[in-house]
């Protein structure tokens, strides 16, 4: 069984670029969860997918979006970069079910991204 | 106030010691109770969760709810350098149709043999 898998590992970008960041969920996980952690901070919740659908989404600005594919894989693009954006991005799956029910995450390594 | 406090550390500890993390929260509504274990520069990884206030072990790790104090706990017993790691606490509440975990920052431990 393949875990999360997320790519690239690190990027580096200048401030007004775009970004897009990949994740591929593990197998059987239809639900995609998206994070930001800041270094020394707990992650923060981006957004997150069930089906290929937004299925919630944290305090952060519509510069922040993602898509869900029909095999679960998922991205996550972030326009307008700004220094604060520097941050790791983690990706989470799970198996989501109806009706609302907790289910366990499996978080990816991260991709590690900096804004100069 | 945030809404899920956690101390950042770091905690020192010698090898055999029991090793104590705490987390305090404010929303009530917080349902499922969660410890992460994530070693530097890669993902959180799920040690334990538990439903609603009480106790709950597995193996040399005993996490504890009390949802009164809104107060939650994990207890490592025989700590090991390996145990070396930062502990991130988390909690969550219906949310659309999820339970989207609020995170702690995170206590950072260091197990010295």
């Amino acid at each position: 069984e393949t875990g999360v898998t997320q790519s690239p590992t690190h990027l580096i970008k200048t401030r007004g670029q775009q970004v897009t960041l990949r994740c591929s969920s593990q197998s059987g996980h239809n639900t995609v969860s998206w994070y930001q952690q800041a270094l020394g901070q707990g992650p923060q919740f981006i957004f997150q997918y069930y089906r290929e659908e937004e299925n919630g989404r944290g305090n952060f600005p519509p510069r922040f979006s993602g898509l869900q594919f029909p095999n679960y894989s998922s991205e996550l693009n972030v326009n307008a970069l700004e220094l604060d954006d520097s941050a790791l991005y983690l990706c989470a799956s799970s198996v989501g079910e109806e009706p609302v029910s907790y289910n366990e995450q499996f978080f990816g390594p991260g991709t590690r991204l900096t804004v100069l | 106030q945030k809404e899920v406090e956690q101390d950042p550390g770091p905690l020192s500890v010698p090898e055999g010691a029991i090793v104590s993390l705490n987390c305090t929260y404010s929303n009530s509504a917080f349902q499922y109770f969660m410890w992460y274990r994530q070693y530097s520069r890669k993902g959180p990884e799920l040690l334990m969760y538990t439903y609603s206030s009480g106790n709950k072990e597995d193996g040399r790790f005993t996490a504890q709810v009390d949802k009164s104090s809104k107060y939650i706990s994990l207890f490592i017993r025989d700590s090991q350098p390996s145990d070396s790691a930062t502990y991130l606490c988390a909690m969550s509440a219906p949310h659309g149709g999820s339970y989207i975990p609020t995170f702690g920052r995170g206590t950072s431990l260091i197990v010295h043999p």
